[in-house]
């Protein structure tokens, strides 16, 4: 079972714009991740936020949780052409080694 | 540094075949991950490794063995290939136990085809 889901399952947008992509997960949290993964390559980390935490930024990215409704936001601020990808959310329970990713959302940046 | 190596990138085998994936890593972490990515599904992890010598079950062991050789190499083990196991697999490491939160690092993938 999938802890983590995704939502859109995909999205289309022109450069420039801003895309926002929401995770929703089960049970009660350590952290939760966002990953990359673009065509054909294995998933790059890109933030991390803990359960203690509402909003964390780096670089272009806002990632935003909300414990109380399990769910966390992934927001892309003046996407690029390079920005297209799948991304995916990843939950890290007690014990932590068992991170459950989502099914991602894929996302077309069109230049 | 090279990060974490897969071989091979792409496989086609028989149903009944054999082979194993290798996994290595260079960042001196202690745990190592494998996992499945099929179609329009996110990761599902197969088996992990906490440290050098253990291995515990992940979500869908079922058809697969492990083997932790050292602190740098994983490797995963199909003993008879089923069609339903043709996915894209995925190696991971990452310092979780060593004062770290569980960021992962992945490999590029090894694509499988059971025919």
């Amino acid at each position: 079972s999938q802890q983590g889901e995704e939502d859109p399952q995909a999205l289309s947008i022109q450069e420039g714009e801003n895309a926002t992509m929401n995770c929703s997960y089960k049970t009660s949290i350590n952290n939760l991740q966002w990953y990359r993964q673009n065509s054909g390559r294995g998933l790059v980390h890109l933030i991390l936020i803990r359960s203690n935490e509402r909003e964390k930024h780096s670089g272009r990215l806002r990632v935003t949780l909300d414990t109380s409704k399990k769910s966390s936001s992934l927001l892309i601020t003046a996407s690029r052409a390079a920005d297209t990808a799948s991304y995916f959310c990843a939950t890290e329970t007690a014990g932590g080694f068992k991170t459950i990713f989502g099914a991602g959302t894929r996302l077309f940046v069109k230049a | 540094n090279a990060g974490v190596t897969q071989t091979p990138k792409f496989q086609v085998l028989k149903t009944g075949q054999s082979m194993t994936l290798q996994c290595a890593q260079d960042m001196n972490h202690n745990s190592m991950y494998w996992y499945r990515q099929d179609p329009g599904m996110g990761l599902r992890l197969i088996y992990y490794s906490a440290s050098e010598g253990t291995t515990d079950k992940g979500e869908v062991p079922n058809g697969y063995n492990v083997s932790r050789l050292n602190k740098r190499e994983f490797s995963l083990r199909l003993e008879s290939a089923a069609p339903s196991q043709t996915s894209v697999y995925f190696c991971a490491s990452s310092a979780f136990g060593q004062g770290s939160t569980n960021e992962q690092f992945f490999g590029p993938g090894t694509r499988l085809t059971v025919l």
